[in-house]
């Protein structure tokens, strides 16, 4: 079985660019989560979908950061215009059920670096 | 808000020998889980090991079991017999089990440790 995958592994952009970043679910997840972790500091909860649904965007930084999870299978996490605090990584996790009802596992992507310069 | 603290940016163990990750919280509420990630070099993190509060005894994996002591609010992670692969940033979370309106996969995260492993 796949894992959750994550597109591109690696993201170097100038300031002001746009970047998207792609994550494929662990098929048949409903739980779509995005988290970052900039340098140094703690690993932060951005959103969470269920389905195509946002559930929780309540981690999301500002309005330069647009997820989307059309048709509910993989997610995208478009930033625009990127801003050097943007850097990063991203990671996307996914759970088949709503890991608050039973005792589901969330499972991570590898993430992927940003780097804006 | 409930915070996760871990307060050893970096950990050293020979191998074989056994290491002890630190991780204390701070939370109101009673019943919560929490969690131990690893995330080795290759990036994806990795679930080590889940407490959940209302359970006593400590949960135990392999080589990797906890030290669970919930009036104290502190949750360590003991490595034994460490082994090379065993290298890696380790992640202390805390996971509520109350629906809040909001999303409950929304682990709240330590800044790690990052454990070295020497032959």
């Amino acid at each position: 079985e796949a894992g959750v995958t994550q597109f591109p592994s690696h993201s170097v952009i100038e300031k002001g660019q746009t970047v998207t970043l792609r994550c494929d679910p662990i098929s048949g997840h409903d739980n779509l989560y995005w988290y970052r972790r900039v340098m140094g500091k703690e690993i932060k909860f951005l959103l969470h979908f269920v389905k195509e649904s946002k559930q929780d965007e309540s981690g999301m930084p500002n309005n330069r950061f647009l997820a989307e999870r059309t048709g509910g299978t993989y997610s995208t996490l478009k930033v625009q215009p990127a801003e050097l605090e943007d850097s990063g990584v991203y990671f996307c996790a996914s759970s088949q059920a709503a890991v608050w009802t039973t005792n589901e596992k969330l499972f991570f992507g590898s993430g992927t670096q940003l780097s804006v310069l | 808000a409930q915070t996760v603290t871990q307060s050893q940016p970096e950990m050293s163990v020979q191998e074989a020998e056994t290491v002890t990750l630190s991780c204390t919280y701070d939370t109101s509420e009673s019943d919560y889980y929490l969690f131990w990630y690893k995330q080795p070099p290759s990036r994806q993190m990795i679930l080590v090991i889940r407490q959940e509060a209302y359970k006593q005894q400590n949960a135990t994996e392999n080589r990797f079991s906890v030290n669970f002591q919930k009036a104290a609010k502190s949750f360590s992670l003991k490595i034994s017999d460490s082994q090379l692969g065993d290298a890696a940033m380790y992640f202390c979370a805390y996971r509520s089990t109350m629906n809040y309106g909001g999303s409950q996969g929304n682990l709240i995260f330590g800044k790690g440790t990052k454990l070295s492993v020497k032959p």
